[in-house]
Order: structure tokens, then C-alpha cells, then sequence
């Protein structure tokens, strides 16, 4: 199985900041990597798909890179809507397996 | 609008069964692929089942197989995933999701919670 592991657990920042979360693939996985953010008792809402695509209606701020076995997800000035936690998934081969998670805090 | 509806959830004894549904509305639900995912509490998220539209393959993660079935009838718009031989460990709130492409998730349901407890 492909490990997804993403760092750092818990991001603590200001409105306003530009942070970055990291993701790192047990082996090369193309860019089949797409990112998601979770909010507590909601539907986790798909960010982006082939590493960097911005999926319809999801805010310029957003922005993906990498390929191989490491990826990032930035965003470039947070916003308080953007406090939430983030997941990295690869859909490079079944099973298709997530990131354990990454936690946006407001300071 | 898509939307996703789980239902079936609740509180099962070890070794018992669990039948969810999920009722699906505001797209062609014959022409998309559909996928479980899970959620222990307090936990990251585990992908679980996935269907083809017309439920012509199926796969399903190491930890199910054997345990969960997942099956669909587009004329209900409806997908479902049996679960039997239910375990302490499949505790969790599981949502349904539809796929866009090549295996991403592109639409979530809110989420049912299965809590497996003597």
C-alpha cells in the first residue's frame, strides 16, 4: 500500500498568512495526489485533483504543486474560512489512502 | 445542487450487521462511480468500497473485504454498503461519495455514524 504522510499535524496561523502543508508518498505516484478540507461535522469538501488543479469555485488562494513523492498544498493569505483540517489522498493505486491530516488553527 | 443523504447508522453489538444507504439527488447518478469512506472519531479518513455506474466492478480495502458489500440501484438513485461481522475497529462515521474521474472524491454526504459496542 502507498503511505500518504503529511506534515506538520497541527499548523498553527493568522488570517492574512501564507502556509503551506507538505505530503509525502511512500513511493512515486505521478501527480495522482488530490487534497481536501474538513471542517468538524461537515462534508469534507475536494479542493483539487492532479496535484494542482483547482477544482470549480474553490478560491484562487488555493494552490497545489509537486509530483513523484512530494507535494504541497499553499495557501496564500488565510482566511477565516480556511481554519480547518486538510487531507492529501493518492489515486495512484488501490487502496487509495489519505494523508493522516493536517489541522489549520487560528493564533 | 448535488446532494448526498447516509442513512442506516446506529449502535450494533460486535459480530452484528449494518445495512446503509445513501440517497443521492441533483445529478445522473447511472453515469458516476460511487465510493464509501470512513472516519474513526478523532482520526483521519479511510477509503472503504467503490463501485463502477453500472456495478460492474467493485473493489474494497484489506480491512472489509470479506465483511462489507457494497452494491447500488441506479433506478433509486440509491447506493448501499452491507456490513457484516461488524467489529469494535469499524466504528466511525462513514459517507458516501461520489467519484469524479480516475478515483477522486468529488461530493460528500454529511455522514452516518456506526458505533459497533457491546
Amino acid at each position: 500500500d502507498i503511505e500518504m504522510t503529511q506534515s506538520p499535524s497541527t499548523l498553527s496561523a493568522f488570517v492574512g498568512d501564507r502556509v503551506t502543508i507538505t505530503c509525502r508518498a511512500s513511493q512515486s505516484i505521478g501527480d495522482w495526489v488530490a487534497w481536501y478540507q474538513h471542517k468538524p461535522g461537515k462534508a469534507p469538501k475536494f479542493l483539487m485533483y492532479r496535484a494542482s488543479t483547482l477544482e470549480s469555485e474553490v478560491p484562487s488562494r488555493f494552490s497545489g504543486s509537486g509530483s513523484g513523492t512530494e507535494f504541497t498544498l499553499t495557501i496564500s493569505s488565510l482566511q477565516p474560512d480556511d481554519f480547518a483540517t486538510y487531507y492529501c489522498q493518492q489515486y495512484k493505486s488501490n487502496p487509495y489512502t489519505f494523508g493522516q491530516g493536517t489541522k489549520l488553527e487560528i493564533k | 445542487e448535488v446532494q448526498l443523504v447516509e442513512s442506516g447508522g446506529g449502535l450494533v453489538k460486535p459480530g452484528g450487521s449494518l445495512r446503509l444507504s445513501c440517497a443521492a439527488s441533483g445529478f445522473t447518478f447511472e453515469s458516476y462511480s460511487m465510493t464509501w469512506v470512513r472516519q474513526v472519531p478523532g482520526k483521519g479518513l479511510e477509503w472503504v468500497s467503490f463501485i463502477t455506474s453500472g456495478g460492474g466492478t467493485i473493489y474494497y480495502a484489506d480491512s472489509v473485504k470479506g465483511r462489507f458489500t457494497i452494491s447500488r440501484d441506479n433506478a433509486k438513485k440509491s447506493l448501499y454498503l452491507e456490513m457484516n461481522s461488524l467489529r469494535a475497529d469499524d466504528t466511525a462515521v462513514y459517507y458516501c461519495v461520489r467519484v469524479k474521474g480516475l478515483m477522486v472524491f468529488d461530493n460528500w454526504g454529511q455522514g452516518t455514524l456506526v458505533t459497533v459496542s457491546s
